[in-house]
C-alpha cells in the first residue's frame, strides 16, 4: 500500500517570492509520482510527473520537482510565484503509471500582492 | 479537444434520497475513473473501468454506491440511499493508452 503526506495544509507567500510545497510518500514498491493543481471549482490538472530517469522534473507554469528516493520525498518548487498560482496542490503516487492514484490531503498555496 | 464532461455541477439532496451523476469521458479514452473528494482531503478512487469492465472497485461502498459504464463510453455513479458523510465533490477522469488522467470539473454533492 502507498500513502502520501503533504506536510503543510496552507502556504502563504508574497508574489514573486520562491515557494516549496513538501510531499513525502511511503511505499513498499517502486512508485510513480505526480503533482496536480486544482483551481477553485475546477477539476485537477497535471503539473508534472516522475516516471523514471532524471530526478529533477520540470512541469508546466514554471514548476519543478525533485525526486529523492533516500528521503522518500517529491517536493514541488517555483522560483517566483504569481497571483494566478493561488490554488490547491496535490501530490500523488501510483505503483503502476497513472492508474490507481493515491493522493495527499493537498496544500493550499495563497499568493498575495 | 473536448474535455471530460460531468453533470450536474451541483446537487443538494436530503439524507436517504438517491442521486445519480453522469460522466462523458474524452472520446477514445478506454479507462474511466470516479473519485470522491471530501472537503479538506485529497481525491479517493471509488472505481476504475477499462472499457465497460470494472478494474478496481475495492473502495466503493457497495451497499449504497453503484456505477456502470454501458457501451464503454458514458458512465453513471449512483448513491442510494445517501448519507450525510457522502457530501463531497465527485470527480470523473479518463485516460488513454498513455495513461495520463484528465479530470472533469466535478459534481459537488451536499446531503442535508
Amino acid at each position: 500500500a502507498q500513502s502520501v503526506t503533504q506536510l503543510d495544509s496552507q502556504v502563504p507567500v508574497f508574489e514573486e517570492a520562491p515557494v516549496e510545497l513538501r510531499c513525502n510518500y511511503s511505499s513498499s514498491v517502486s512508485v510513480y509520482l505526480f503533482w496536480y493543481v486544482q483551481y477553485p471549482n475546477q477539476g485537477l490538472q497535471l503539473l508534472l510527473k516522475y516516471l523514471s530517469g532524471s530526478t529533477l522534473v520540470k512541469g508546466i507554469n514554471g514548476f519543478e520537482a525533485e525526486f529523492n528516493k533516500s528521503q522518500t520525498s517529491f517536493h514541488l518548487r517555483k522560483p517566483s510565484v504569481h497571483i494566478s498560482d493561488t490554488a490547491e496542490y496535490f501530490c500523488a503516487v501510483s505503483p503502476s503509471g497513472y492508474s490507481t492514484l493515491t493522493f495527499g490531503k493537498g496544500t493550499m498555496l495563497l499568493v498575495s500582492p | 479537444e473536448a474535455g471530460v464532461a460531468q453533470s450536474p455541477r451541483y446537487k443538494i439532496i436530503e439524507k436517504r434520497q438517491s442521486v445519480a451523476f453522469w460522466c462523458n469521458p474524452i472520446s477514445g479514452h478506454a479507462t474511466l475513473y470516479w473519485y470522491q473528494q471530501i472537503l479538506g482531503q485529497g481525491p479517493k478512487l471509488l472505481i476504475q473501468f477499462q472499457n465497460n469492465g470494472v478494474v478496481d472497485d475495492s473502495q466503493l461502498p457497495k451497499d449504497r454506491f453503484s456505477a456502470e459504464r454501458l457501451k464503454g463510453v458514458d458512465s453513471t455513479l449512483k448513491i442510494q440511499p445517501a448519507k450525510l458523510e457522502d457530501s463531497a465533490v465527485y470527480l470523473c477522469a479518463s485516460s488513454d493508452q498513455r495513461g495520463e488522467a484528465f479530470f472533469g470539473q466535478g459534481t459537488r454533492l451536499t446531503v442535508v
